[in-house]
């Protein structure tokens, strides 16, 4: 299996930060990675998909990079409905796997 | 507008096997791929599989072969997911949601069911 590790595995930040969660593969998954947010008692919420497209909808504040093996999310100015969790996904090989995700965090 | 609504909670003993109803609304059920993804009670998510609704073909994840069935029935845009000789582990919250294009990302979630497994 393609294992995926975030860091940090938790982030405490302010409103108006600049956040930048990382994600890296065991080996290269070209483009095929996806992020999404997630909130207490929610469902996942795709923000990013192939690696830097924004889903329909998502704030032009999130971002996304990479290719291979390491990608990031960027939080350009974080708002207070940004506190939640962040799960990176690949879609290249199977099983898709998630990274263990990341906690933002009023600081 | 796409929505994803699936079935309630449930509660089963050890040994069961659940099976757990996605409706889907606002598309052709039969024009997109539908996974299956888990989280247990405060941990990540984990992908089950996938089910093109279209031909009925499926894609499970190794750990769950054997043991997980996903179906649909295209004349009530409903997708189904069974999972059988449940323990412990298996509770969760089950999640069914819609592939964007073709084996990539989830555009589309549901509510998410949690089934808790309990002596």
């Amino acid at each position: 299996d393609i294992q995926m590790t975030q860091s940090p595995s938790t982030l405490s930040a302010s409103v108006g930060d600049r956040v930048t969660i990382t994600c890296r593969a065991s080996q290269s998954i070209s483009n095929w990675l996806a992020w999404y947010q997630q909130r207490p008692g929610k469902a996942p919420k795709l923000l990013i998909y192939e690696a830097s497209t924004l889903e329909y909808g998502v704030p032009s504040r999130f971002s996304g990079s990479g290719s291979g093996t390491e990608f990031t999310l960027t939080i350009s100015s974080l708002q207070p409905d940004d506190f939640a969790t962040y799960y990176c996904q690949q879609c290249y090989g199977y099983p898709y796997t998630f990274g263990q995700g990341t906690k933002v965090e009023i600081k | 507008q796409v929505q994803l609504v699936q079935s309630g909670a449930e509660v089963k003993k050890p040994g069961a096997s659940v099976k757990v109803s996605c409706k889907a609304s606002g598309y052709s059920i039969t024009g997109y791929y539908m996974h299956w993804v888990r989280q247990a009670p405060g941990q990540g998510l984990e992908w089950m599989g996938w089910i093109n609704p279209n031909s009925g073909g499926t894609k499970y994840a190794p750990k769950f072969q054997g043991r997980v069935t996903m179906t649909r029935d295209t004349s009530i845009s409903t997708a189904y997911m069974e999972l059988s000789r449940l323990t412990s582990d298996d509770t969760a919250v089950y999640f069914c949601a819609r592939d964007q294009g073709v084996e990539t990302a989830n555009d589309y979630w549901g509510q998410g069911t949690l089934v808790t497994v309990s002596s």
